[in-house]
């Protein structure tokens, strides 16, 4: 079975610069992740998708980062304008989850690894 | 405080070492607890959820304390292996949704 999909693997811009990234979950789940991780700290939640459908986006800066998963399968997230602070990998998860709550692992994909300058 | 609080570390043990990682929640209605496992520059991984009444796979056992509000995981006979940083995950804050990972804590097993 193919994993969480990611791309680009790595990305270096320069402030006030848009980037993009995109998640291919795994087939047939419901619920999509993005996280941001800096480096020494763990992941923090920036969105959660149940299909189509934001059900957490509490902790996206949405002045400047947006992501919108059409059709409910894949996913893009982007940044404009990026800031030096966003320097981080950005994670990509999927899960089966399709109700509340929830006890499903999360699958994550290897992530994109943005520099800005 | 933190939501979710973990010892960094580093813990540094040698090869057949037991070791114990703990991690407290803030949030007494949080409702799933994990613990996922992340090599240098990799993904994390589910290691295993935690369940109230324990639970244990091979060499790992987790423990849950609502009443203490904190998760626990122990390795026995550590390995070379088993050198990674270990991340603590609380869900289900009101609205049943939310995900908040720990900082982690980083293992070196040393031989």
């Amino acid at each position: 079975e193919a994993g969480v999909a990611q791309s680009p693997r790595y990305k270096i811009i320069e402030k006030r610069q848009s980037v993009a990234f995109w998640c291919n979950p795994i087939s047939g789940h419901a619920t999509l992740y993005w996280y941001q991780q800096i480096l020494g700290q763990g992941p923090k939640l920036l969105i959660q998708f149940q299909n189509n459908g934001v059900v957490d986006d509490s902790q996206l800066p949405k002045d400047r980062f947006s992501a919108e998963r059409l059709k409910g399968v894949d996913s893009t997230l982007k940044i404009q304008p990026a800031k030096l602070e966003d320097s981080a990998v950005y994670l990509c998860a999927s899960s089966l989850m399709k109700g509340a709550g929830g006890t499903d692992t999360q699958y994550f994909g290897p992530g994109t690894r943005l520099t800005v300058l | 405080r933190k939501e979710v609080e973990q010892d960094p570390g580093p813990f540094n043990v040698p090869e057949g070492a037991t070791v114990a990682f703990n991690c407290t929640y803030s949030n007494s209605a949080s409702q799933s607890f994990f613990w996922y496992r992340q090599d240098c520059r990799k993904e994390p991984k589910l290691l295993m959820s935690v369940y109230s009444s324990g639970n244990e796979d091979g060499r790992f056992t987790a423990q849950l304390n609502r009443a203490s509000q904190y998760i626990s995981l122990l390795i026995r006979d550590s390995k070379l292996s088993d050198s990674a940083t270990y991340l603590c995950v609380v869900k289900g804050f009101p609205g049943g949704f939310k995900t908040i990972f720990g900082a982690g804590t980083r293992l070196f097993v040393k031989a």
